[in-house]
């Protein structure tokens, strides 16, 4: 069953300004990812945080990851229309190869 | 270049035909995994394989069936094909169990009319 959750579903902002989207999970985890999602097309790996991190960066991209509050964000900064897509967080549990996904955040970048 | 393939993109089909939707990588992952995912919505595991001859089935109940004969292939097999499996398809491939992230496919967009 599904057990990540994302916040907000739908986030639409202007260009050039920051985009920040919350993922909650509920069990123990080794690590956190995110993903993008062009409509109609796969998924594409964006970051990977591990279990034992706090923070890291990629370019324009910024992950937190908070283990005692089961939370992580991803911060998108200086946002331009080809951010324009959906963004899925998925948790990488201890105990098997598999991946949580939450139901991911629609996020539209306005010119 | 590494990469996953999936084929064909689109499919429109009859209720009652079987089809085999095709996965392909080039990557020589162990880990492979087909997804069910509806426009917007979240991913669903219908089958994953750990390595040849290894299949499982994942959380969502599904009609469909796997093979995995070659490391590099997955392909995903529909008996009877029926409107509610009209859905779009990914299938993804990963190296490390837990220190890695998930190459996807471009997917497939099925319909059953």
């Amino acid at each position: 069953s599904q057990q990540g959750e994302e916040d907000p579903q739908a986030l639409s902002i202007q260009e050039g300004e920051n985009a920040t989207m919350n993922c909650s999970y509920k069990t123990s985890i080794n690590n956190l990812q995110w993903y993008r999602q062009n409509s109609g097309r796969g998924l594409v790996h964006l970051i990977l945080i591990r279990s034992n991190e706090r923070e890291k960066h990629s370019g324009r991209l910024r992950v937190t990851l908070d283990t005692s509050k089961k939370s992580s964000s991803l911060l998108i900064t200086a946002s331009r229309a080809a951010d324009t897509a959906s963004y899925f967080c998925a948790a990488g549990m201890d105990s098997n190869y598999q991946l949580i996904w939450g139901a991911g955040t629609k996020l539209i970048i306005k010119p | 270049e590494a990469d996953i393939y999936q084929t064909p993109r689109y499919l429109v089909i009859g209720t009652g035909k079987k089809i085999t939707l095709e996965c392909s990588q080039t990557m020589g992952h162990d880990k492979m995994y087909w997804y069910q995912q509806d426009p917007g919505m979240e991913l669903h595991l219908i089958h994953y394989s750990y390595g040849v001859n290894s299949t499982e089935k994942g959380d969502l109940s599904s009609e469909s069936t796997v093979s995995r004969i070659r490391t590099e292939h997955f392909p995903l097999t529909l008996e009877s094909a029926r409107p509610s499996h009209t859905s779009q398809y990914l299938c993804a491939s990963s190296e490390y169990g837990l220190g890695g992230g998930y190459t996807f496919g471009s997917g497939t967009r099925l319909t059953v009319v």
